[in-house]
């Protein structure tokens, strides 16, 4: 079973530029959850998915960051447009019912 | 909010030896999730085990084992026999079993494993 798959895995743009990144969970899995890291804060949550309907995007920066899920086996998280503070590894994350998370990898965006 | 207090930002224990990793959170709730994810310099965040809150036996994984303490909201990670592939950076995390589908990540604890 495929686990979940993001893409790019690294991403190095301009200021100003617009950035997508791309997200396919694990099938039959019915929430889905991007999140940010750096080293300054940590793990955070920016926002989830549940049935492909976002149910908290409290914490989805600013108006530059956006997120759709237009089916259950895809997600994109964009950002535009871009600045050096969105550097940062961005997972995606996706869990059936109650259980556990299951990660990407991630995408490893710089901004310069 | 629930919150997940890792209190210890970074440990080393000696290859082969024991180390136990500390978690406490706070919540309401009588029926929720715990987890210890495991993120190596790889980055990609892996489980290293689950214990559901209703379950009084502690979960247990190979050499991974957990020490929940309902009452005191506390939910250690024991690892034994320590290998050097287990460094890495561990992050505890809460969800609930019936309000919402967010988790909680606690701040990490780095562990470094001493050949």
């Amino acid at each position: 079973d495929a686990g979940v798959i993001q893409s790019p895995r690294h991403e190095v743009t301009e200021m100003g530029q617009e950035v997508t990144l791309r997200c396919k969970p694990i099938s039959g899995h019915n929430s889905l959850f991007w999140y940010r890291q750096t080293m300054m804060r940590g793990l955070e949550l920016l926002i989830y998915f549940n049935n492909n309907v976002p149910i908290d995007d409290s914490g989805m920066p600013e108006d530059r960051f956006s997120a759709k899920m237009p089916n259950a086996s895809f997600s994109t998280l964009k950002i535009q447009p871009s600045e050096p503070r969105d550097s940062a590894v961005y997972f995606c994350a996706s869990s059936r019912g109650p259980g556990e998370l299951f990660f990407g990898e991630g995408s490893r965006l710089t901004v310069l | 909010a629930q919150t997940v207090t890792q209190s210890q930002p970074e440990m080393s224990v000696q290859e082969a030896e024991t180390v136990t990793l500390s978690c406490t959170y706070d919540t309401s709730e009588s029926d929720y999730y715990l987890f210890w994810y495991k993120q190596p310099p790889s980055r990609q965040m892996i489980l290293v085990i689950r214990q559901e809150a209703y379950k009084q036996q502690n979960a247990t994984e190979n050499r991974f084992s957990v020490n929940f303490q309902k009452a005191a909201k506390s939910f250690s990670l024991k690892i034994s026999d320590s290998q050097l592939g287990d460094a890495a950076m561990y992050f505890c995390a809460y969800r609930s079993a019936v309000s919402g589908n967010q988790f909680y990540f606690g701040t990490g604890t780095s562990l470094t494993v001493i050949p």
